[in-house]
């Protein structure tokens, strides 16, 4: 089975603080994304990335970044978090197009 | 524009009995896939069923079935014989365009003994 693993299932910060959120595969998937997850809103996508060193925006990728430096590897950057980015964030990766995303746990941040 | 819309926010069902989920999406792309996505309270988002949309039949697996209805963008979920353990979040999902997925707002189904 794929695993998906985010390094922290729940995360308090301050605001202005710059906050990583890192999430490893196990199964050498090309693609990798990140969603943020909020009531109503479903899952909403902030970036994806097809390959190392690849990155795409996007619906909502303002006040994030990311890095994709190894293939396994894919981390989230609030650079300067603020109390609107308190949400619950999930990261999924996939073989290839068309293909099912595979999850991670969740991370639930919350910026005080 | 893709977008996805799952009109009960909320339903419950009743222990061994049928429910269905709707979902209604728009897309000017003739071949994408759709996808039903389980998400149980405090746990994993987890992938219950796959619908190539150029296949007229309908995807099952077990006891969850869909009826893909391509002219009018409907995918609605059956759960039969629905389980304490089918309680959770359900989201719509496709592919419009094979790269990003989009997700519908959810709906959350409670079980009831």
């Amino acid at each position: 089975d794929v695993k998906v693993t985010q390094s922290s299932r729940y995360l308090v910060k301050r605001t202005g603080e710059k906050v990583f959120l890192e999430c490893v595969q196990d199964m050498d998937h090309e693609n990798m994304f990140w969603y943020r997850q909020d009531p109503g809103l479903g899952l909403r996508l902030i970036y994806f990335s097809y390959d190392v060193k690849m990155k795409e925006k996007g619906d909502i990728p303002e006040g994030y970044s990311v890095s994709r430096e190894k293939k396994e590897r894919f981390s989230l950057i609030l650079e300067s978090a603020s109390t609107n980015q308190t949400s619950m964030y999930l990261c999924a990766s996939r073989h290839g197009r068309n293909q099912p995303q595979h999850f991670g746990d969740g991370t639930r941040l919350s910026i005080l | 524009a893709q977008t996805v819309t799952q009109s009960q926010p909320e339903m419950s069902v009743q222990e061994a009995e049928t429910v269905t989920l709707s979902c209604t999406y728009d897309t000017s792309e003739n071949n994408y896939y759709l996808f039903w996505y389980k998400q149980p309270p405090s746990r994993q988002m987890i992938l219950v069923i796959r619908q190539e949309a150029y296949k007229q039949q309908n995807a099952t697996e077990n006891r969850f079935s869909v009826n893909f209805q391509k002219a009018a963008k409907s995918f609605s979920l059956k759960i039969s014989d629905s389980q304490l353990g089918d309680t959770a979040m359900y989201f719509c999902a496709f592919t419009p365009n094979g790269n990003d997925m989009r997700f519908g707002a959810g709906t959350r189904l409670t079980v009831k003994p």
